[in-house]
This record gives structure tokens, C-alpha cells and sequence, in this order.
């Protein structure tokens, strides 16, 4: 299948700071990602769905603000976590999908990347 | 709105025995359903999906599913577990149109033993 690369896969910060996520489609173009968190023990529950070269939509309840999306590209979505507070210490995992919504054809699976832990202290 | 239920935290069985961990789902319209598994620290991986046609789903690794439409469910089932198998599994579903990102269920753990 496609394979999604996700970086960095731990990172730990300080309060306060600053923190990108980055997601790569590698072998496909991928006009929309999602990206999703999943606390310890706990489903995934989806943040936001990244479309290149437009806004990101947010689910209710995600601050839009905290959590920056920028899709600036067919093969890069980033996430950006600012000023982070430990509450924000989660599992992102980020998807993307191989084939253009805009057909509306899609029956597809999701490909996920491997995951990034952070942990704010 | 779509949801998932995956009624058992866990599911524990022997290894060389069958296995099945269930999932009951609610959409509008007809349904396309999947099943992931996911590692410790890892992402998810794709095991197999129902989307049309034939009810029972071959997939990765020996795993298969049943869909059932008035049971509205969609169980993820192995004849022959292995201590492999032991991981998280995950049931998603998504309308055929509107609203296209996946929800998942909760998980359920798979606890094979040797």
C-alpha cells in the first residue's frame, strides 16, 4: 500500500514552545490528509482535515489557533502545536489518502503514518 | 452523525483457537467499513475493508470480516489466532457521501496467549 512517513516520531518539549509535526505522502499525491489524536488507552479521535492549498477544516472543539495546519503541498501536511502546555503531551497520527476527493469516487483506506509522541514538560 | 461501537475492552483467547472482535456501526446510508491494527507507539495498519459486494472481507494476515446490514455489523474474525496477533484493533466506518473522514471505534485489545 501507500506509505505515509511522519516526523519526528518523539519529541519533548518545554511549556510554552513551539512544536511541528510533519506528514509526507511518499509515493502518492495526496490532496487530503487528516490528522488525528489518541490519548493513552483511547481511540482516535480527528483534529482537522488538511486540503492542499486551502484552509483546514477543524472538528468542534479543536482550537484552530493552537493547533496550525498548513497542506502546502500534494506530499507535506504540517502540524504545528504552539505554545504547548502538558495537556497538549498526546499521540498525533496523520492519514492521507491516495486518491483526489474532488472525484468523489474515493472507497479507499486511509494510509497512517507511524505516530508522534509529545510530551510536554 | 456516524459512530462505532466496539463493545469489549479486550478479547483474550488461545493461540490455534478462533477469534472474533466485534464492531456494530450507525450511518446514514450505506456504509464503507474497515478494520486497522495498531502496534505499541506505532501507526495504524490497514487489515481490510468492506465497501460493496460480497459480506464476508478477505484481509491481511489471515483476518476476515463479515459484513451483516440488519445486525448492522461488521465483526473482524481469524479462524487460527497466533501470539502475533496480539495488538489493538480498530473497527472505522464513513458514509458513501458527505462527511468522508473515518471515525473509529474504540479499540479493542487482542491478548493471544501462547
Amino acid at each position: 500500500g501507500a506509505v505515509v512517513s511522519q516526523h519526528p516520531s518523539r519529541v519533548i518539549c518545554k511549556s510554552g514552545t513551539s512544536v511541528k509535526i510533519e506528514c509526507r505522502s511518499l509515493d502518492f499525491q495526496a490532496t487530503t490528509m487528516f490528522w488525528y489524536r489518541q490519548f493513552p488507552k483511547q481511540s482516535l479521535m480527528l483534529m482537522a482535515t488538511s486540503n492542499e492549498g486551502s484552509k483546514a477544516t477543524y472538528e468542534q472543539g479543536v482550537e484552530k489557533d493552537k493547533f496550525l495546519i498548513n497542506h502546502a503541498s500534494l506530499t507535506l501536511s504540517t502540524l504545528t502545536v504552539t505554545s504547548a502546555h502538558p495537556e497538549d503531551s498526546s499521540f498525533y497520527i496523520c492519514s492521507a489518502r491516495d486518491t483526489p476527493y474532488e472525484l468523489g469516487l474515493y472507497t479507499g483506506e486511509l494510509f497512517f503514518g507511524e505516530g508522534s509522541r509529545l510530551t510536554v514538560l | 452523525a456516524q459512530s462505532v461501537a466496539q463493545p469489549e475492552d479486550q478479547v483474550n483467547v488461545a493461540e490455534g483457537n478462533p477469534l472474533t472482535v466485534k464492531c456494530t456501526y450507525s450511518v446514514s446510508g450505506n456504509p464503507y467499513l474497515f478494520w486497522y491494527v495498531q502496534y505499541p507507539n506505532r501507526g495504524l495498519q490497514f487489515l481490510l475493508k468492506y465497501i460493496t459486494g460480497d459480506n464476508l472481507v478477505k484481509g491481511s494476515y489471515g483476518f476476515e470480516a463479515e459484513f451483516n446490514k440488519s445486525q448492522t455489523s461488521f465483526h473482524l474474525k481469524k479462524p487460527s489466532a497466533l501470539v502475533s496477533d496480539s495488538a489493538l484493533y480498530f473497527c472505522a466506518v464513513r458514509a458513501t457521501t458527505g462527511r468522508r473522514a473515518l471515525t473509529f471505534g474504540s479499540g479493542t485489545r487482542l491478548q493471544v496467549q501462547p
